[in-house]
């Protein structure tokens, strides 16, 4: 099975600051590859899949990008609404799986 | 509106069975296939189960192979989860998901969760 690595756990970043978070994948996934927003008591959110394509409706400070085993989401002008927990998923192949989370806190 | 809405979640006892229900609504749900992911309190996201859209194609996490089996009506737009022999680990939210309309399962739809608690 593939395993899903993301970097770092916590991550503490100001409003206006750019923020990347790092996934892993333990094998190739092409660019198989999505990332999901998470706010406490609430469903995951989409954000970017296929590694760079931005989900309908999400905002343009999102960005994806990588492919093979290393991918980043890029958070520019960090907003107040974007502290949360992020996750990337592979869906290459089943089992499905997700990455660990990156917790965004306010600095 | 487009949504989907879980239910059957519960408080059951180790070795017991729950059945969890997901309705869809907003959109053609034969289409799709459709997915169960879960996350224990203060946990990630731990995806369990995916079923094709005709039902004729399913998948399992092996932490719940053989236990659990999904199943979908297309008639009634709803998707199932039968948990049997739950263990204290099976303890999480439970979200059915929709997969993008877009080759693989990344999930652009989720529903609210429901909670399934294993005690004695």
């Amino acid at each position: 099975d593939i395993q899903m690595t993301q970097s770092p756990s916590t991550l503490s970043a100001s409003v206006g600051n750019t923020v990347t978070i790092t996934c892993r994948a333990s094998q190739s996934i092409d660019s198989w590859l999505a990332w999901y927003q998470q706010k406490p008591g609430k469903a995951p959110k989409l954000l970017i899949y296929r590694a760079s394509s931005l989900q309908t409706g999400v905002p343009s400070r999102f960005s994806g990008s990588g492919s093979g085993t290393e991918f980043t989401l890029t958070i520019s002008n960090l907003q107040p609404a974007d502290f949360a927990t992020y996750y990337c998923q592979q869906y290459r192949s089943y089992s499905l799986a997700f990455g660990g989370g990156t917790k965004v806190e306010i600095k | 509106e487009v949504q989907l809405l879980e239910s059957g979640g519960g408080l059951v006892q180790p070795g017991g069975s729950l059945r969890l229900s997901c309705t869809a609504s907003g959109f053609t749900f034969s289409f799709y296939t459709m997915n169960w992911v879960r996350q224990a309190p203060g946990e990630g996201l731990e995806w369990v189960s995916s079923i094709t859209g005709d039902g004729g194609g399913t998948n399992y996490a092996d932490s719940v192979k053989g236990r659990f089996t999904v199943s979908r009506d297309n008639f009634k737009n709803t998707l199932y989860l039968q948990m049997n022999s739950l263990r204290a680990e099976d303890a999480a939210i439970y979200y059915c998901a929709k997969d993008i309309p877009d080759w693989g399962s990344a999930f652009d739809l989720w529903g609210q969760g429901t909670m399934v608690i294993v005690s004695s």
